[in-house]
C-alpha cells in the first residue's frame, strides 16, 4: 500500500546549524506534501506544505524541497534553535482525498 | 480562537472495558478527522467526517471502534471492548470545508489511551 517513510529516526544538531530532515514517499498520485512538528504533549502542528506541481517552497526559516523523480521530500530549517527540538512528520495527501498519510517521524535534538 | 480540544487527555482502562473519547473541533470547521499513533509508530488515519456524515472510514481497524458526530459539531470515538493493541495516542483534527486542494488540518493535543 502507499507509505511515507523517513530515513533518520534521530537528528542531533548544534544551535545555529542548518538542519535537513528527509522523507521518502511511494504514492506518486499524491497532490500535496506537508510537514508537521510535534512537541512533547502536544498534537502535530503544521509547518509548511508543497503542492506536487512545485519543487521548492520557502517559509520563515524553513524550506521544503520536493523531488518527484526519486519521490523524495526534505525539510530544511535554517539557523536551528533549541525551540525547534521536536518530532517532525512528513505527510502526503492523495488526489481526491483529504486524509493524510504520515511517515514514522524524525526526532530533532538541538543542543545549545 | 480556541483550537481543537480533546477529552480526556489520558485514559487507563482494563482490557474488555469501554472507553469514549471526545473531540471538539475548531468552531465552523466542517471537516473532522480521527488519527491514532500506536507503539510509537506513524500516525495513522482512522476516519473523516464532513459535518455529520462519514466521508471516509477506511482506516477504522475493526467493528470495536465506533465514531459519531451527531449534529455535525463534536465527535466521539468509542472503543468497545478495548484490547491491548488499542493503546496509543488518538488525535483529532479539523479543517474548514474547501475545494479539492489541501485544507490545513489543525490537530488537537491527543488522548493517550492505555489498555491494561
Amino acid at each position: 500500500g502507499e507509505s511515507v517513510g523517513l530515513h533518520l529516526p534521530t537528528l542531533s544538531v548544534q544551535e545555529g546549524d542548518n538542519s535537513i530532515i528527509n522523507c521518502a514517499y511511494s504514492n506518486s498520485a499524491s497532490d500535496y506534501f506537508i510537514w508537521y512538528k510535534q512537541e512533547s504533549g502536544k498534537g502535530p502542528q503544521f509547518i509548511i506544505d508543497i503542492r506536487s506541481n512545485m519543487d521548492k517552497r520557502q517559509g520563515q526559516r524553513v524550506t521544503v524541497l520536493l523531488n518527484k523523480t526519486v519521490k523524495h521530500l526534505s525539510l530544511q530549517i535554517a539557523a536551528t534553535q533549541p525551540g525547534d527540538s521536536a518530532v517532525y512528520f512528513c505527510a502526503e495527501k492523495g488526489t481526491g482525498f483529504q486524509k493524510l498519510v504520515f511517515g514514522t517521524g524524525t526526532r530533532l535534538l538541538v543542543s545549545p | 480562537e480556541a483550537g481543537v480540544t480533546q477529552f480526556p487527555s489520558h485514559s487507563v482502562i482494563e482490557k474488555g472495558q469501554t472507553v469514549t473519547l471526545r473531540c471538539d473541533p475548531i468552531s465552523g470547521h466542517d471537516n473532522l478527522y480521527w488519527y491514532r499513533r500506536v507503539m510509537g509508530k506513524e500516525i495513522k488515519f482512522l476516519l473523516h467526517f464532513v459535518k455529520e456524515s462519514k466521508q471516509d472510514e477506511s482506516g477504522m481497524p475493526n467493528n470495536r471502534f465506533l465514531a459519531e458526530r451527531t449534529g455535525g459539531t463534536y465527535s466521539t470515538l468509542k472503543v468497545q471492548p478495548a484490547e491491548l493493541e488499542d493503546s496509543g495516542v488518538y488525535f483529532c483534527a479539523s479543517s474548514p470545508l474547501g475545494g479539492s486542494g489541501y485544507n490545513e488540518q489543525f490537530f488537537g493535543p491527543g488522548t493517550r489511551l492505555t489498555v491494561l
